[in-house]
């Protein structure tokens, strides 16, 4: 089975601050890996991806995420932290190639990022 | 453009009673995806459509839940009985199907709250 643990449920930081939101995964076949960002009141939106070839993947607002196979981690991190990045992360994992042609999203519990002045 | 769309976005009713919930997906897309999060139990996955065919149901929690998908584009998440329990933002997403990691596209979810 596959599952996902993100670790801290809360982040602060400072304002230009390197961003960091740890993620773990656990799965039996190679997958593929999510980042999501949630507003509040809104619903979910995609990051960035990993599914096969470059490790170092780079999304959206200038996040990035790297995997690990070793570590079975995909890092979220962002070199300086903005007001508006103050929102919650969802990791997320599929069986990807192995998934029979559908993407069910396996979710971690989320980790609330909270950036200060 | 449309993006997916979800009705209501609020609901509240009493224990006991039935609810439906609507979500229309993005135009083309043939995969279709219900989930449920709560403060409890995080993100979890319900029921996945392929057209208006469910080949996994797998996260349905009883036997009060259950959903159809009509003309492979609108799909109705029907919860019979409501407990409090089934408090919780019911989230719909869709996508291009096909053995890709075709990005889930997400509507703004339904609050369900049971009192």
């Amino acid at each position: 089975a596959q599952s996902v643990t993100q670790l801290g449920s809360h982040v602060s930081v400072s304002e230009g601050a390197l961003v960091l939101l740890r993620c773990n995964y656990s799965s039996s076949v190679p997958p593929y890996l999510f980042w999501y960002v949630q507003y509040p009141n809104q619903g979910l939106q995609l990051l960035l991806k990993y599914t096969t070839g470059a490790t170092l993947v780079k999304g959206i607002n200038g996040f990035e995420a790297e995997f690990k196979k070793s570590e079975t981690s995909f890092h979220l991190t962002k070199p300086s932290a903005h007001m508006s990045d103050a929102a919650e992360y969802f990791c997320a994992v599929t069986l990807g190639s192995f998934s029979g042609g559908y993407n069910k999203l396996i979710f971690g519990a989320g980790t609330r990022l909270a950036v200060h002045p | 453009g449309a993006g997916v769309s979800q009705s209501p976005s609020n609901k509240v009713t009493e224990k006991g009673k039935d609810v439906e919930l609507r979500c229309d997906p993005i135009s083309g897309h043939t995969a279709l995806y219900w989930y449920r999060q709560s403060l409890g139990q995080g993100l979890e996955f319900l029921i996945y459509f392929q057209g208006n065919s469910a080949p996994d149901k797998s996260g349905l929690p009883s036997d009060r839940f259950s959903a159809e998908r009509t003309g492979g584009s609108v799909s109705t998440l029907t919860i019979q009985r409501t407990q409090q329990e089934d408090s919780a933002v019911y989230l719909c997403a869709s996508s291009f199907s096909g053995q890709g990691a075709y990005e889930q596209y997400f509507g703004p979810g339904t609050r369900l709250t049971v009192t």
